[in-house]
């Protein structure tokens, strides 16, 4: 599998500044992207995908960019908020994964009010 | 949106016994659903998938029959922990799929949390 078990890095923000969590995946034939959300001792959450033939997607205050050539996934988020504080994970997926989703080790990112 | 449940949310129990934790999908019909490890401050795992009526396919390194996967319904799967021992606690995560394609988002569940002693 593409799983990574490594400890999570960590980012610390101020509230009211944009936040960066990059992801970098290993499948080169990994088509299908998504980032989630997770809170402590709660389960994933999506919150926003893209597919290998776009470079950018963006949805409410946050923005995904793909980049393929070196398979590295950012997420942006605009004017972090304390109740964006949480563990952020990327998962990709392609025709030779079949449906299941490989996750990325993560970042728990911390608002700073 | 698709809302999937688990039950229970956190289960201790004495090394040596089997622990059942299920996952449902409540207002959809999951194809294929999917049993997640992941130990504290790391990533998921994907331990095995399950696709209704089938047997369940097992990533690489899951023993198969000590993590027993049963998906008798389109909303109900269930993960056994056969003969638990200490490493295996752990949280535990399900997700479900409404469709086949690689591209059909999983729904999570809330997660289950087993300590065992």
């Amino acid at each position: 599998g593409e799983n990574v078990g490594l400890h999570l890095p960590t980012l610390s923000v101020q509230e009211g500044d944009n936040s960066i969590i990059n992801c970098a995946y290993s499948n080169s034939a990994s088509d299908y992207f998504i980032w989630y959300k997770q809170e402590s001792g709660k389960g994933p959450q999506f919150i926003i995908d893209i597919r290998s033939n776009m470079d950018k997607r963006q949805g409410q205050r946050v923005t995904v960019l793909l980049n393929k050539t070196v398979k590295h996934l950012s997420l942006q988020i605009a004017a972090t908020q304390p109740g964006d504080s949480a563990v952020y994970f990327c998962a990709e997926s392609g025709a030779n994964t079949g449906n299941q989703f490989y996750f990325g080790t993560g970042t728990s990112l911390t608002v700073i009010p | 949106g698709a809302v999937v449940s688990q039950h229970p949310s956190w289960v201790i129990c004495k090394s040596g016994t089997s622990v059942k934790i299920e996952c449902r999908s409540l207002d959809f019909q999951a194809t294929t659903m999917f049993w997640y490890r992941q130990f504290p401050k790391q990533s998921l795992m994907l331990m095995a998938t399950s696709n209704e009526g089938s047997k369940a396919t097992y990533e690489q390194g899951v023993e198969k029959d000590k993590f027993l996967i049963n998906h008798a319904s389109l909303t109900l799967s269930t993960l056994t922990v056969t003969s638990a021992h200490p490493e295996d606690s752990s949280f535990y995560i399900c997700s479900a799929s409404l469709g086949l394609a690689d591209t059909d988002t999983q729904y999570f569940g809330p997660g289950t949390r087993l300590t065992v002693l």
